[in-house]
Parts: structure tokens; sequence; C-alpha cells
């Protein structure tokens, strides 16, 4: 598994975007980026993922580099309710298993 | 929308106790998982299951753990004698074969006193 960087913590105004970037500057060509969030101690949480073209979905979008080295993950408008741990995870979709780093730790502040 | 359920929320045991962890998989997924996660620690990976066998595991996946499908719908995990350092939040996954996503559930906290 390509191993991932990412801020131990970060804060965003209610309302505005919260961009989290990750870096992955090892990712292998058949790895994807996946992103999860933990509330609390509850289940992690599966937002988005792509491979090297952008995405997005109703919760979030997923920028990814051209060189495929980090990506930002963007909640558009962030509520008090997106307050959570963010993980990047690159890992190879054939049922593997997930690597869990530290994440970042998303405040949003009202 | 589909989710993993886990039951029971919460399972307070002695050490040295068996102790049986339950998952109901999201209908027609077919991979499995249990991830656990010890308080203020990352999630961490305990073995990974296919075609009603461990495709993966984990150092932490010792002989005293082990899983089973005993049904169409029930995913499982074991501890056979429960430690005090098993105390922790133990997460149920599945995924479908073609999505490439895995879905947790809510977690299980085991007490081990």
């Amino acid at each position: 598994d390509a191993k991932t960087t990412q801020p131990t913590s970060m804060d965003c105004a209610e309302g505005r975007a919260a961009n989290l970037p990750c870096n992955h500057s090892t990712i292998s060509g058949n790895e994807y980026v996946y992103w999860y969030r933990q509330i609390h101690s509850q289940g992690p949480q599966y937002i988005i993922h792509g491979l090297k073209n952008n995405e997005t979905n109703e919760m979030a979008s997923l920028i990814i580099t051209e060189d495929r080295k980090s990506s930002t993950l963007i909640l558009p408008h962030a509520t008090l309710r997106d307050t959570a741990v963010y993980y990047c995870i690159a890992e190879i979709p054939a049922g593997n298993m997930l690597t869990f780093g530290g994440g970042t730790r998303l405040m949003v502040k009202p | 929308e589909p989710e993993v359920t886990q039951t029971p929320s919460h399972q307070v045991t002695q050490m040295g106790q068996e102790v049986i962890l339950r998952c109901v998989p999201i209908s027609n997924h077919l991979y499995f998982y249990w991830y656990r996660q010890i308080l203020g620690q990352k999630v961490e990976f305990l073995v990974s299951f296919y075609n009603n066998e461990i495709s993966e595991k984990s150092e932490i996946f010792d002989d005293q753990f082990s899983v089973e499908r005993p049904d169409g719908s029930n995913f499982t995990l074991k501890i056979r004698s429960t430690k005090l350092e098993d105390s922790a939040m133990y997460f149920c996954a599945s995924m479908a074969l073609a999505k490439n996503i895995q879905y947790f559930g809510a977690g299980t906290r085991l007490s081990v006193l």
C-alpha cells in the first residue's frame, strides 16, 4: 500500500469549503485514492474514491493532481456535523484491506 | 439505504471468557472484514473473508480469533479467551464484488474486565 500523509488537524468555518489535502507520492498506477471519515467512535463512513480523474458525489469532491502524487478532498459547504477524522487511503480495489493512518481531525466551527 | 448491522452495540465480559461479535453484512455483498480500534488509536485490519474462507489476516488475528459465516446472512468474530488488551471497538465491513467500496457497521464496543 502507498503511504499517505495528512495534516494532523484543520479548522474550518461553518458554511465555508473545507479542503483536506493528502500526499501519496509513492502511489502505484493501479492504486485508487479513497476517503473515509469517522465521527466520534462510529464506524468509518465512505465518502468518495478515484483513480486519476476528479470525482464528485453528493458528499464531496475529490481533486487528484495529474501526477497522482497528491489529492484534495473538498467539502463544499461544511456544517458542524462534518466535524470528524478524515482518512485518505491508497489501495488497490480488489477486496484488499484498508490501511488507516492517523487521518486529519477536521473541526468545523460556528 | 442498506447498511451493515452489528450486535451487540456494547459487550462486557470477564477476562478469559469467550465472546462472539455478530454482523449482518449488506445483502449481496461477498467480501467481509473485521477491523478493530483500541481507544485513541488507529483503525486496524484484522481479517478478510471471501468465498467462505479467510483471504487475508493481520498479525493481530492469532489463534484466539476465528470468523465464521454460519448462514447466508451472519458473519461472526469469535474471541476464545479474551484478554484485557482485546478491549476495543470492533467494526465489521462488507463489500460488493464490483463496487470496491467497503461499508462499515457502527461497531461493537468490547470491554474486557
